[in-house]
């Protein structure tokens, strides 16, 4: 059964900061992994998706990794904004059924 | 603009009663899902559908019961067997359900129970 774990559940940064955030899975058959933000109250914003067989995906100042053999994926924040202050997720996707498995999400607070 | 849409924003629900949450989206996406989340958590899926007339049933479904009868509808009903109702609630699409596609959300329906 696929597990995605988020570390840490929260991060308070300074601005200007580069930060990345941390998402590891359980089972390797993944089919892709998808990064999304989360502000309060809010749906989620699809940020990148890195297919199976791709290393990264990058999308101006946010860069996603991916690593199937360690089950990992890390989130790269360049120059980190105020406006960047919300809810991370990942999701795995796995099987044939376009079922996401997300984690719990970490919480990112960017301080003037 | 292309999207999902969900209605209502806000939903209070008695003890007992049944309620139905809306999700539309212009997309033209086959799949659509719907996904529950609860306070610290991250997202649960309660059910999906592949395509028109046919769904099938999530990791958390008890107390739920959807229709698919038009391919940009996906509605929710929260039935009085749902223990614990009180949640945010996300609707999802994607251009096909196989797992390489990438999924698009609409902006919630949160639900109390009074």
């Amino acid at each position: 059964k696929q597990e995605v774990t988020q570390i840490p559940a929260a991060l308070s940064v300074p601005e200007g900061e580069n930060l990345v955030l941390n998402c590891s899975f359980t089972d390797s058959a993944i089919y892709n992994l998808q990064w999304f933000r989360q502000d309060p109250g809010k749906g989620l914003t699809s940020l990148l998706l890195i297919q199976s067989s791709q290393r990264e995906q990058t999308s101006g100042r946010l860069n996603a990794s991916l690593d199937k053999s360690s089950g990992r994926s890390t989130l790269y924040i360049a120059a980190s904004q105020p406006g960047d202050s919300a809810t991370y997720l990942c999701a795995a996707g796995s099987g044939n059924t376009g079922k996401l498995i997300f984690g719990q999400g970490t919480t990112l607070q960017v301080k003037p | 603009d292309g999207g999902i849409t969900q209605s209502p924003k806000y939903l209070f629900r008695k003890e007992g009663q049944n309620v139905t949450l809306s999700c539309e989206q212009n997309l033209n996406h086959d799949a659509m899902y719907w996904y529950r989340q609860d306070p610290g958590q991250g997202l649960r899926l309660i059910y999906y559908s592949q395509i028109v007339n046919d769904f099938q049933k999530g990791d958390i479904a008890e107390g739920y019961s959807v229709s698919r009868e038009k391919k940009e509808s996906f509605p929710l009903t929260v039935t009085s067997a749902q223990k614990n109702p009180t949640a945010f609630y996300l609707c999802a699409s994607s251009i096909g359900a196989l797992g390489y596609n990438e999924q698009f959300f609409g902006p919630g329906t949160r639900l109390t129970v009074l």
